[in-house]
Formats: structure tokens, sequence, C-alpha cells
């Protein structure tokens, strides 16, 4: 059974451009959320979504950011116009019915 | 107040001995309990969870829950050298659009040293 699968895992972009984090929960589980790791700082929650419905947005930045997750196909994290301060590991973990969170191995974003 | 608290340590034990990690929350709402482990440029790793005061137990691990007291600690026992990692603990409030969302503390560095 595979589990919460990301990509990439690495990904670099130079400042103004947008990046794209792509998050396939495990199977059976319909719950996804999106997390941010700073450098020497803690997990941050970002965006709670089910299926083609944000349940709960209110650690996403109100510019710039934004997430979906479509009936087919993964949960997208999209972030416009990178700056150098969004550098981080982004988390996505996923959970059958808002239970217990597993969390994928991470897409680590370097801004140039 | 931070709404969860941890000390950062880092926490040195040798071998085989006991390690207790400590975490106290600000919410009297939380409802469930989690703690991770995470490895040096590695994601979070699932290893306990409790929403009953009292004492959980699995394997090497041990999670203790007082809500009255607002804390939650994780005892390892035996602690072996691959122990050695960070370890978060998580809170999540019930009801309303908080539900699911985990917040976690800063984490405590956990050394075990042969």
């Amino acid at each position: 059974n595979a589990g919460v699968m990301q990509n990439p895992r690495h990904l670099v972009r130079r400042r103004g451009q947008e990046a794209r984090l792509r998050c396939s929960p495990m199977k059976g589980h319909s719950h996804v959320y999106w997390y941010r790791q700073l450098p020497e700082e803690g997990l941050k929650f970002m965006v709670y979504l089910q299926k083609e419905n944000i349940i709960d947005e209110s650690g996403m930045p109100k510019e710039r950011f934004s997430a979906e997750f479509p009936k087919e196909g993964p949960s997208i994290l999209r972030i416009q116009q990178v700056v150098r301060g969004d550098s981080a590991a982004y988390f996505c973990a996923s959970s059958p019915r808002g239970s217990v969170q597993y969390f994928g191995p991470g897409t680590r974003l370097t801004v140039t | 107040q931070k709404e969860v608290e941890q000390n950062s340590g880092p926490l040195s034990v040798p071998e085989g001995a006991i390690a207790s990690l400590n975490c106290t929350y600000s919410d009297r709402g939380s409802q469930s309990f989690f703690w991770y482990r995470q490895y040096s440029g590695k994601s979070p790793e699932l290893i306990m969870f409790i929403y009953s005061n009292g004492d959980k137990e699995d394997g090497r691990f041990t999670a203790q829950l007082n809500k009255a007291s607002q804390y939650v600690s994780l005892l390892i026992r035996d602690s072996q050298p691959s122990d050695s990692a960070t370890y978060l603990c998580a809170v999540r409030n019930a009801g309303g659009t908080s539900y699911g969302k985990l917040t976690f503390g800063q984490g405590t560095i956990l050394t075990v040293h042969p």
C-alpha cells in the first residue's frame, strides 16, 4: 500500500517564477493537509482540503499561494511569483475522515 | 504564549536509558494529541496518538496525557542510538473549520549516545 506521494522532491525556482507542488494521498484517504517547515522553524499548517473543497485555509498567506484538490488527480499547492522567503520544505499529509495524519516525503523548494 | 510548547533540547541520554519528552498546550478544547519523529532532512513519522487521559503503551513507547494540566508526554524505554531524532508534539482541536488541523510544537532534539 503506497504511502503519501509528493513530487517533485526538490524544486529550484528563480525569484518571480511559479512553483507547483503535487500531492497524492494514500489510497482511501480523502483528506489532504499542507504544512510548511521553514529552516530552523516548526511545522506550520497551511491548508486543509477534501475533494473539490477547501475546508480550512487559515494558514495560507493571503497572496501568491493557492491550493486545490480536484475530483481527479493530485492535490496541488501553487506559489506564484516566488520570493527567497518561500524557500522551505512543504509537506503534505493525508488522513481518512480527518483522523490521524500521515506525511509524505516533502518537497524542498529553493528560490534563487 | 505559544499554543504548543516543547523544550527544544537537546536532550541527551545514554543507550538503554528512558528518554522523557514533554509538551504543554494552551487550548483546553484540544481533543487529540500526537507524537511524530523526524529525522534530519526527512518527513515526520507518526509514533503515537492519544485521546484520553492516562497512559497508552506501544512497544518501547508510552504516551501520557493529563488534560487537567494540559500536559502530554512521551517516554521511550531502552533508548537506542536510532531513536536520535527530533520529536514533534502535535495537538488537534475539535469542532468547526479547525477540525483536522494540527498545531505543532517546535520539537525536542533527542540524542542517544552509546
